[in-house]
């Protein structure tokens, strides 16, 4: 258990389909990411959040929409997603102005739309 | 833009030791880091280089030269489960996050 917690692992959908991504953290951080790693990509950054608010949307399609409750808890909604939204998607957490030292990652939701 | 390279792949074998670079392109530059993910797992932090020179951490070792901007994580005596995938990663523009390169895949072998 590595400190940052997702939940499905893995996630099959349909096209049509609504479903949501969460990543749960208690390690007393204030900054949560989520980043999309497709084979043969770098990972993505998709969106940053600091202290419960979303700073950075790095160009990414509204079928993906993101929403921080609480500095704990990050989701990310799915909703008519396309084939090559297959990936494995990432949360981070890290102390916000310590981003450079150190993420914790969850082991990912593996997703996979048909 | 910003742009971190690194080899697709690398191999060696047990007790050996590989050398992996990192060449980037960055303005406001801050530091490298290093992380490493096994096959279905999370990625983890390594290491992390703000100044020139070479920091060392067990079996492990970073470098940076700011001035070429370049970096390489050395890996000492090699075992099986070294075996993974290794990111050097740079701050974005704006400060807010991490963005990494594509990865080097190392295999050990026996």
């Amino acid at each position: 258990e590595t400190g940052v917690t997702q939940t499905p692992r893995h996630l099959v959908m349909g096209m049509t389909n609504k479903k949501s991504l969460k990543c749960e953290q208690h390690l007393g951080h204030n900054a949560m990411y989520w980043y999309k790693q497709s084979a043969k990509k770098p990972l993505e950054l998709m969106f940053v959040y600091s202290l419960e608010e979303r700073v950075e949307n790095n160009s990414v399609p509204s079928r993906f929409s993101p929403e921080c409750p609480n500095s704990s808890h990050l989701f990310l909604h799915l909703h008519t997603l396309q084939p090559e939204d297959s990936a494995l998607y990432l949360c981070a957490s890290s102390q916000d102005d310590q981003a450079n030292y150190g993420y914790t990652f969850g082991s990912g939701t593996r997703l996979t739309v048909v | 833009g910003q742009s971190l390279e690194q080899p697709s792949e690398v191999t060696a074998v047990e007790g050996a030791i590989v050398q992996i670079n990192c060449t980037y392109q960055t303005s406001g530059f801050y530091g490298l880091s290093w992380y490493q993910q096994h096959d279905g797992g999370a990625p983890t932090f390594l290491s992390y280089n703000a100044l020139d020179g070479l920091e060392e951490t067990g079996r492990f070792s970073s470098f940076l030269s700011r001035s070429d901007s370049y970096g390489y994580l050395l890996l000492q005596e090699l075992q099986m489960k070294d075996s993974a995938s290794y990111f050097c990663a740079v701050l974005n523009q704006a400060g807010t996050a991490l963005i990494f390169g594509k990865g080097t895949t190392l295999s050990v072998s026996s």
